[in-house]
């Protein structure tokens, strides 16, 4: 069955300092995985996904299929990341059935 | 922009109570989908539809039904309002599946009680 994990409910940094959200998968084909985020009084919204290995506002996420995880990293947090951010899972083929985390609060303390 | 637009956004059911949550977007996305997020924890997919016509289930459908008539709506009906049906719910679309972005709606926030 599909699963994800993200074993963290609340993460607080300071400013300035690396952020590392946690993400483990569970899918037995070949997943396409996402980071969602929704900020204060704003809609969910797309982050990033794996498939374009861009960089988004400073936030990166590498797939690591050995370890079934897609951690988001971001070298030098600023107080604007403070959200609440979801990873999600999909299969390739047809409608996007997307798997939610939990979801990980995180807040950047000043 | 309006994109993806839910009614209401409050709402207090009785047990037992029927309503329709709305939903419609503006941007010509094939891809329709409706979740619900219970406290503390992620999104659900409850029902979806690939185009006007066409729907099928997510998830946790029990309780829930949907139609597609056209493009731009995706209504959710409860029939029987439960307690367990109390819930964040959230309407999405996207133009199609795979990598494609999907867009979500505000959210329509349903107590049942």
């Amino acid at each position: 069955a599909q699963r994800v994990t993200q074993p963290e409910k609340l993460l607080s940094v300071f400013k300035g300092a690396p952020v590392e959200l946690k993400c483990n998968y569970s899918y037995s084909g070949s997943p396409e995985l996402f980071w969602y985020v929704q900020y204060s009084r704003q809609r969910l919204q797309l982050l990033l996904r794996h498939i374009s290995r861009e960089s988004i506002k400073g936030f990166t996420a590498d797939l690591n299929k050995g370890e079934t995880s897609f951690h988001l990293k971001k070298p030098f947090a600023q107080e604007e990341d403070s959200a609440m951010y979801y990873c999600a899972l999909n299969r390739k083929a047809g409608a996007q059935k997307l798997v939610f985390g939990q979801g990980t609060r995180l807040t950047i303390n000043p | 922009n309006a994109g993806v637009t839910q009614t209401p956004k409050f709402r207090i059911l009785k047990i037992g109570q029927s309503m329709t949550l709305q939903c419609t977007q503006d941007m010509n996305h094939n891809y329709m989908y409706w979740y619900r997020q219970d406290p503390g924890m992620g999104l659900k997919l409850i029902y979806y539809s690939v185009g006007a016509g066409i729907t099928d289930k997510g998830e946790v459908p029990n309780g829930y039904n949907v139609s597609r008539s056209t493009t731009e709506d995706f209504p959710l009906r409860l029939e029987l309002a439960a307690p367990s049906q109390t819930s964040v719910y959230f309407c999405a679309s996207s133009y199609g599946g795979g990598g494609n972005t999907i867009y979500f709606g505000e959210g329509s926030w349903l107590t049942v009680v």
